[in-house]
Order: C-alpha cells, then structure tokens, then sequence
C-alpha cells in the first residue's frame, strides 16, 4: 500500500518560518502536492513538486528529494490567516501516473500564535 | 466561475437512516473524486467517476454506500443504512483531465459534515 505520514501539529509565532515535513512510501511516484484547509473550508491547491529542489510561490515554498521520499512546506513570514491544516498528497501510482486520484496523509494542524 | 459545490453543508441522522450527498463538480470537469475524513484523520479516497463512469471505486467501505453521476453531470452518495462509523467530513472534488506527466490540481468542495447518532 501507499502512506504518506506528516506530524500532527505544529505550533510558531507571526512572523516567523515555519517547515512541515511530508515522508512517503510509494510503490512508484508521480509527484508530490500539497494543499491547505481552513477549519470547515475547502481543501485548496498550494504547490507541486514532480522533480528534487526547491519551489517558490510567494510566502509558501515546496521542496522534494525523490531519493529520500521527502517533502516538505516552507511558510514564511506567518500570517494568523495561515493557521490551517496542511496535507502531502501522491498521485496513486497504482495507475501508472494516468490519474489525478491523490493519496493524502494524515495532515499537519499549524497553530500561529500572535 | 462557479467552484464546487456540495450539499448538504451539515447532516444530522439517526442510526439506520438514510442519507444523500449531492456534489455539482466544476461545469466541464470529466473527473470527479469522492473523499472522507474522519475524526482529524487523512483526507481518504473513496470513489472516482470519469463523466458518467466508475474508473474506480476502490475506497468504497461497503455495499451501504453508493454513488451515482448521471449524464456525467453532478453526482450523489447515498449511505444506506448509515451507522456511527459514517460519520465524518465528506469531500467531493473535480479535475478536468489527466493523463501520465500531466498534473491537474483537485478542486474541492466545502464538504458534507455527516453525524450519525
């Protein structure tokens, strides 16, 4: 089977930065995504990552290492508004990368505090 | 342009009721994902249609819950008869196409919070 394990919460102040960490084990990769959700709101797209490094959007930032089937989410310069859950997300490789079904992990609660 | 939509936002039901989801995808979007989450736990998948097709119900718990998409439009799932272990967030989310080496982004409703009594 697929998993994707994320720590459960993580606590920071405003303004500071913040990583939250995405490790998978996957019969084949497809690249990983991430998405935010606000307590009873809609899961929304905030990055990808099909190859290793670094990708920035704004305040948010992804990097990915194929060889050590890891991620992880950079948020800087926090914002109260960026208190939400954060989940990693694989494409199902069961389908050989022809599909968009995502495998999500257990999520990642971050609590900014003033 | 209009998002995702589900309805109900919230439903409330005794054990042993019954109970439909509706879910009206991005207008174009072939692909359409059903998801739940439970308890603070992983968004998990249950069920993809392309247009009017089960591609893949692999995440379906039981023969209690079933999902339709007729003329390939919106969607319902229905949960027949509902126990406790129903209860939780349920997700429905759309893409418009896929294909190896191609990543479309999942756009997803605000969900169905489901509580069964």
């Amino acid at each position: 089977g697929q998993s994707l394990e994320q720590p459960s919460e993580v606590t920071a102040v405003e303004g500071a930065i913040v990583q939250m960490n995405c490790t998978y084990q996957t019969s084949g990769f497809y690249g990983l995504s991430w998405y935010q959700q606000h307590d009873g709101g809609a899961p929304t797209f905030l990055s990808y990552n099909a190859l290793d490094g670094l990708e920035e959007t704004g305040r948010f930032s992804s990097f990915l290492s194929r060889s050590d089937s890891y991620g992880y989410l950079l948020l800087q310069e926090l914002q109260m508004k960026d208190s939400a859950s954060y989940f990693c997300a694989v494409r199902d490789p069961d389908f050989g990368g022809a599909t968009n079904k995502l495998i999500f992990g257990t999520g990642t609660l971050l609590a900014v505090q003033p | 342009e209009a998002g995702v939509t589900q309805f109900p936002s919230h439903s409330v039901i005794e054990k042993g009721q019954t109970v439909t989801l509706r879910c009206d995808p991005i207008s174009g979007h072939d692909n359409l994902y059903w998801y739940r989450r439970v308890m603070g736990k992983e968004i998990k998948f249950l069920l993809h249609f392309v247009k009017e097709s089960k591609q893949d119900e692999s995440g379906m718990p039981n023969n209690r819950f079933l999902a339709e998409r007729t003329g390939g439009t919106y969607s319902t799932l229905k949960v027949q008869p509902a126990e406790l272990e129903d209860s939780g967030v349920y997700f429905c989310a759309s893409s418009h196409r896929a294909g190896t080496g191609v990543n479309e982004k999942l756009f997803f409703g605000s969900g169905t919070q489901l509580s069964v009594l």
